[in-house]
């Protein structure tokens, strides 16, 4: 069975801190992938990235950065100078084979960014 | 652009009723998947169909719970007998599939069910 754990249920900064959100996954398949969802307070889920067990270079998009561990079975998300924008649920999500499969979700952290 | 539609947006019902909910995925998209969120939760698979084939059924997906997706393109999902258990946010997505590529989920904005 797949399963992601959010450990961090709530995290509140100051604007322009950096923030790390902590996300740990268990599979027993080797091909899996890993996936980054925002939820605003609208509501809608945001796609923000998609990785696969195979590739383990971490990312940067703006001022999104992912680190992927196979070793530790993490994949942390960190925002450099957050903005209150940021504020949302974010959701660390799973899909093993081919990556089509249905996500298997985390708990979400909410983070709030106060100005 | 047209995103993942879902309708209605709020449906608020008495306890053992039947309600049915629509979702409308991107035109040219070939799967289609419900999710449950309830709050505080992350969202919960229920089920999922490639073009008009159901793949799977979560084991959250009582016999109450039916899905269909009679031409490959909208989907409904019915409750039947409504329980306050089944209040919550039901999340409709949709994705490419071809070949091995693998296509991120666009989600909709939900269905957000009470059930008194």
């Amino acid at each position: 069975a797949q399963k992601v754990t959010q450990a961090q249920t709530e995290i509140s900064v100051v604007e322009k801190e950096d923030v790390t959100l902590d996300c740990v996954y268990e599979t027993r398949d080797t091909t899996y992938y890993l996936f980054w969802y925002k939820q605003p307070p609208s509501g809608e889920l945001v796609f923000l990235i998609r990785r696969n067990s195979f590739d383990e270079q971490n990312e940067i998009s703006g001022r999104y950065s992912w680190n992927f561990q196979k070793s530790t079975s993490s994949f942390n998300f960190t925002i450099t100078a957050s903005q209150v924008v940021d504020s949302a649920v974010y959701f660390c999500a799973l899909s093993v084979f081919s990556g089509n499969t249905p996500l298997v979700f985390g708990k979400g952290t909410r983070l709030s960014v106060i100005a | 652009d047209t995103g993942v539609s879902q309708d209605p947006r709020h449906k608020i019902t008495k306890r053992g009723q039947n309600v049915t909910f629509r979702c409308d995925p991107i035109s040219e998209h070939n799967r289609l998947y419900w999710y449950r969120q309830t709050l505080g939760q992350g969202p919960e698979f229920l089920t999922y169909f490639q073009n008009e084939a159901q793949l799977e059924k979560s084991r959250l997906l009582s016999d109450r719970f039916s899905a269909e997706r009679p031409k490959g393109s909208f989907s409904t999902l019915e409750i039947q007998r409504t329980e306050q258990g089944d209040s919550a946010m039901y999340l409709c997505a949709s994705s490419l599939v071809t070949g091995i590529a693998v296509n991120e989920q666009f989600f909709g904005p939900g269905t957000r069910l009470t059930v008194l």
